[in-house]
This record gives C-alpha cells, sequence and structure tokens, in this order.
C-alpha cells in the first residue's frame, strides 16, 4: 500500500543533543509537511516542502531544519532540542500545495528530550 | 488570520444517541473544510470534506458560511466512532491548513 511511513515511533534523546526524524512517502506527493503536536493541541505546521521549495513557518524556532534530498525522503533536524521540544511529530504529504487539499500523515514520532 | 475553534475537548454519548462535534472558524477568504480523525494507535486520517458533500461513516458536515460552522453529525453512534476529530480549515492558494485542537469523542456501549 501507497503510505507516509515514519521512523522511529520512539525517539529518545538528551538535552541539548542534535536529533534527525525521518519521513518517506511512497504516493509520489510533490508536498511533505512536518507538524508538531504536543499533549491536548492542535498539529501546528513547521515548514512544508513543494518539490524542493522550502517553506518555513513564520514563527517555527531556528532550532528545527528540515531537508529533501528527494521526491520521497524528508528530513527533521533539531540541533539543540530543549525539554519543551518533546512532542508527536508529524509528516504528512498532499499532491499540491495549499490548505485545500487532502494530506495524508504518517503515524508520528514521539520525541522524547531528558 | 485563518483560526479554528473546537469548543469541546471531550463528548461522551451513550451508542445509538445522535453526535454532534463542533467546530467554528474565522477566515475573510473562501474555505476550505475538513474533518479529520484518529483512531486509537492509528494515524490521522481524513475523514470527509465540505466541498465532497458525502457522507463517511454516516457522518455528515455541512459548511454553515452565515455562522461560520462546520460541524460533523451522526444520528446513531456506534462503540467503533471513539476517537479524537480535528477539524481543519484551509484557505485559497497556497495558505496551510489550520487544525482545529480537537475533540474526543467517546461512545459508550
Amino acid at each position: 500500500d501507497a503510505m507516509v511511513i515514519q521512523n522511529p515511533r520512539y525517539q529518545v534523546t538528551q538535552f541539548g543533543k542534535p536529533v534527525t526524524l525521518s519521513c518517506s512517502q511512497t504516493l509520489n506527493h510533490n508536498v511533505m509537511y512536518w507538524y508538531q503536536q504536543k499533549s491536548s493541541q492542535a498539529p501546528k505546521l513547521l515548514f512544508h516542502y513543494y518539490d524542493k521549495d522550502f517553506n518555513n513557518e513564520a514563527d517555527t524556532p531556528d532550532n528545527f531544519q528540515s531537508r529533501r534530498p528527494n521526491t520521497s525522503f524528508c528530513f527533521l533536524d533539531i540541533r539543540s532540542p530543549g525539554l519543551g521540544d518533546a512532542a508527536m511529530y508529524l509528516c504528512a504529504t498532499s499532491t499540491i500545495r495549499g490548505g485545500g487539499n487532502e494530506q495524508f500523515f504518517g503515524p508520528g514520532t514521539r520525541l522524547t528530550v531528558l | 488570520a485563518q483560526r479554528v475553534t473546537q469548543p469541546e475537548k471531550l463528548l461522551s454519548v451513550f451508542k445509538g444517541a445522535p453526535v454532534e462535534l463542533k467546530c467554528n472558524y474565522s477566515y475573510s477568504g473562501s474555505p476550505e473544510l475538513f474533518w479529520y480523525v484518529q483512531y486509537s494507535r492509528q494515524r490521522l486520517q481524513l475523514l470527509l470534506r465540505h466541498i465532497s458533500r458525502e457522507s463517511i461513516k454516516g457522518f455528515t458536515a455541512d459548511l454553515n458560511k452565515g455562522e461560520t460552522s462546520f460541524h460533523l453529525k451522526k444520528p446513531f453512534a456506534q462503540e467503533e466512532d471513539s476517537a479524537m476529530y480535528y477539524c481543519a480549515l484551509g484557505g485559497s492558494g497556497n495558505t496551510p491548513l489550520v487544525f482545529g485542537k480537537g475533540t474526543r469523542l467517546s461512545v459508550i456501549a
């Protein structure tokens, strides 16, 4: 089945230790998104790629970076994780850009910062 | 600015009772509204979108521009409907999707 895959499902890191979360998709979608979701809160968009065009949300901290080496893969790098960065991180894809289009989500990676 | 409000964090109903999950939005342009659902231990997935005007798993939602609402309804709740429901608002062009905080629906047998 075509899908969005996130690895690992659970990630534990230490305060200040860089961490990378991975997302891959077999849907061949142009757009890939990264969301942060904290407990009892709405998913919050961090950034998205439209093909290789990177779009950062205005309030996304500089501590968060992303790479998309090809259509299938997208990475979220947290350079110096703080305790406040502990959250579920969701990757999603869509065929074209814009909120009017269905997004397909991965299962998420739960990040714990010690 | 786009904003989505889901006033209820938790909604508990008995099996067979009607369900209404409330969603209100704020957007100056022409909105695209969605309901996403997350069942236990599963990924977030699209339930329905207003432009489709369809019923999925017995759920319907009507966009009311006058009241800026997009409430999700089902006449008879089932236990398998228990899940987290998110209302989402998409705008025109490249405006990203904005999610509400979600409502947890619990259907009691």
